[in-house]
């Protein structure tokens, strides 16, 4: 059974710095890898979706990468901003199309 | 705009009531959509697969008798949390795919956050 870990599980940086959120996944048979956002009491937001043959995405400030062989994806965000801060989750999604979620990291950007 | 609609978006009601939560896709059909949990400061656990016309399928752990499923047409599905009780307390989210064999990201809902007295 697929199973998903997320590390730090909370990290606050000061405004403008590069940071990397980790992800790391068990089974390495995913059909594609995902980075969603959720802030406080809210629903998600997709970020970026890696397929599984793919290395790596781009969007905006957000690069996503995706190793397979080492179970491992991570999610970096360019000069961050106080409005990047919430909760990322990643998910894996298995060849049944449902999702396997980590724990999440919560960001917080200090102004 | 959203894609697919969860309604209600916040329900309060005493112990022992039953609540239905409402997943629609508005502008596509879905013959399959997921139903997720999601406790305080945890992540989203898959509880159910919807299936149109069909059974749900359940994970391990949940109570099929506690948590009904309905997929009743191509762009609804409920889900009823029968005889709640504060341990139900949690929030609610669907999804489903546009296209179901396509690489595409799914659609979540907004989430129903659910509070038993």
């Amino acid at each position: 059974k697929q199973e998903v870990t997320q590390i730090p599980a909370a990290l606050s940086v000061p405004e403008g710095e590069n940071l990397v959120l980790n992800c790391s996944f068990t089974d390495s048979a995913i059909y594609n890898l995902q980075w969603f956002r959720q802030d406080p009491g809210k629903g998600l937001t997709s970020l970026l979706l890696i397929q599984s043959s793919q290395r790596e995405q781009t969007s905006g400030r957000l690069n996503a990468s995706l190793d397979k062989s080492s179970g491992r994806s991570t999610l970096y965000i360019a000069a961050s901003q106080p409005g990047d801060s919430a909760t990322y989750l990643c998910a894996g999604t298995s060849s049944a199309r449902q999702l396997t979620f980590g724990s999440g990291t919560q960001l917080t950007v200090l102004p | 705009g959203a894609v697919v609609s969860q309604h209600p978006s916040w329900v309060i009601c005493k112990s022992g009531t039953s609540v239905k939560i409402e997943c629609r896709s508005l502008d596509f059909q879905a013959t399959t959509m997921f139903w997720y949990r999601q406790f305080p400061k945890q992540s989203l656990m898959l509880m159910a697969t919807s299936n149109e016309g069909s059974k749900a399928t359940y994970e391990q752990g949940v109570e099929k008798d506690k948590f009904l499923i309905n997929h009743a047409s191509l762009t609804l599905s409920t889900l009823t949390v029968t005889s709640a009780h504060p341990e139900d307390s949690s929030f609610y989210i669907c999804s489903a795919y546009r296209d179901y064999l396509s690489n595409q990201p799914q659609h979540f809902g907004d989430g129903t956050r659910l509070s038993i007295l």
